[in-house]
């Protein structure tokens, strides 16, 4: 398995431009997250999805931003128009419920570093 | 409410030397525990977990204890290792009908001296 995908790497843009980061979970995986990680603020959880289904999105900062999963093999997170204060180092994880032993690990992508100047 | 204190937020150890890094919780409900390591350029990697049920675990050189009682776990390295270098987390996730939400503490940026 390839694990948990996520593209770009990396992202430079213009402050005002829409900007879409992709994830690809695990085969097989039923939850996928969002997390933004900052100097200051750590690793934020955004949102995140149940079978394709979103559950809480109570860690969306704005409505500039919002996130989709139309399947259960992708999802994008997009920030329009993007600001400055929105570069950070952008995680997708996936996760899957087992009964046992350990049902809740998450495996994490290698992230997005949005630059936003 | 939902959080976790981690501490201490920089650590500096010896090669050889053990090192250890603590949390604490403040929602009883919580029932599972996981510490992530993250090296640099790298998505956070669970590295070991415990529940609520147990009150130590052990793999290789790490080990997690969990008390209760007192609201707080801890994470052990010994004999650390220069891979040992990276950024650890520890989180919790607390006990839902139908979710899977880890909360994160704030991380400990560990370095192995040689």
């Amino acid at each position: 398995d390839a694990g948990v995908i996520q593209s770009p790497r990396h992202e430079v843009t213009e402050m005002g431009q829409e900007v879409t980061l992709r994830c690809k979970p695990i085969s097989g995986h039923d939850y996928l997250f969002w997390y933004r990680q900052t100097m200051m603020r750590g690793l934020e959880l955004l949102i995140y999805f149940n079978n394709n289904v979103p559950i809480d999105d109570s860690g969306m900062p704005e409505d500039r931003f919002s996130a989709k999963m139309p399947n259960a093999s992708f999802s994008t997170l997009k920030i329009q128009p993007s600001e400055p204060r929105d570069s950070a180092v952008y995680f997708c994880a996936s996760s899957f419920r087992r009964f046992n032993p350990q049902p809740y690990g998450y495996t994490f992508g290698s992230g997005t570093r949005l630059t936003v100047v | 409410g939902e959080n976790v204190e981690q501490h201490p937020s920089t650590l500096s150890v010896q090669e050889g030397d053990s090192a250890v890094i603590k949390c604490t919780y403040s929602d009883s409900a919580s029932n599972y525990f996981p510490w992530y390591k993250q090296e640099l350029g790298k998505g956070p990697q669970l590295i070991i977990d415990i529940r609520s049920n147990v009150g130590e675990k052990k793999d290789q050189r790490i080990a997690v204890t969990l008390n209760k009682t007192a609201k707080h776990f801890s994470l052990h390295i010994t004999e650390t290792q220069p891979e040992d270098s990276a950024v650890y987390f520890c989180a919790f996730r607390r006990r839902y009908s139908s979710a899977s939400k880890i909360i994160f503490g704030s991380g400990t940026r560990l370095s192995i001296r040689p």
